[in-house]
């Protein structure tokens, strides 16, 4: 438990539907941070929210769409995906300002049919 | 930019034998380094971190890492590996105020 909770673990969804990804963290942390974790792929940072201003959007196509509602959540919005979107989307946080770490939550499997 | 490169991506190693997972970064100031452990389905769990002082550094599960500005590396070490070591791990760049960068992972093998 790394005080990083993603929701769900695992989603299937087709490619004309709309679903949304969920993080929650506890620690207090400013920064939130959504990564893409392909297979045979080096890890993809897409989006960084810093005090839940977005400050950096790493050319993600528009069918992902982050949302931070406040500095302990954090979601991203799908709709009308592409089978190659298919990978491990992994949410973590940091504490920006102070030498620190991030912390990962475990995950969401999807999968694009 | 900072940048981080895994020159390794999969390593087998015998069980009980010693393993050292490389890393070179790329960064203009001194930067803080990570190495993290990925499982099977799971996120990644830092195994240690490097933000100045002595530059041999000890983490979780009996590894150890050795900054060298010289070389811009930070290798990871374990002199002696278990079964359970068997995963993914990930070598990070980051500095105050900077978002993390990482490598593409080296995947670790354990043979019986």
């Amino acid at each position: 438990e790394t005080g990083v909770t993603q929701t769900p673990r695992h989603l299937v969804m087709g490619m004309t539907n709309k679903k949304s990804l969920k993080c929650e963290q506890h620690l207090g942390h400013n920064a939130m941070y959504w990564y893409k974790q392909s297979a045979k792929k080096p890890l993809e940072l897409m989006f960084v929210y810093s005090l839940e201003e977005r400050v950096e959007n790493n050319s993600v196509p528009s069918r992902f769409s982050p949302e931070c509602p406040n500095s302990s959540h954090l979601f991203l919005h799908l709709h009308t995906l592409q089978p190659e979107d298919s990978a491990l989307y992994l949410c973590a946080s940091s504490q920006v300002q102070t030498k620190t770490e991030a912390f990962f939550g475990q995950g969401t499997r999807l999968t694009v049919v | 930019a900072q940048s981080v490169t895994q020159p390794d991506i999969h390593i087998t190693v015998s069980e009980g034998a010693s393993l050292e997972l490389r890393c070179n970064y790329s960064y203009g100031a001194t930067p803080y380094l990570f190495w993290y452990v990925q499982s099977p389905g799971q996120g990644l769990q830092l195994l240690l971190k490097y933000f100045s002082g002595d530059t041999l550094v000890q983490g979780i599960k009996g590894f150890e890492a050795e900054f060298k500005r010289s070389q811009s590396s930070f290798n990871l070490r374990k002199p002696s590996v278990h079964w359970s070591d068997a995963a993914e791990y990930f070598c990070a760049v980051g500095a105050v105020g900077n978002d993390m960068r990482f490598g593409a992972g080296t995947r670790l093998t354990v043979k019986p």
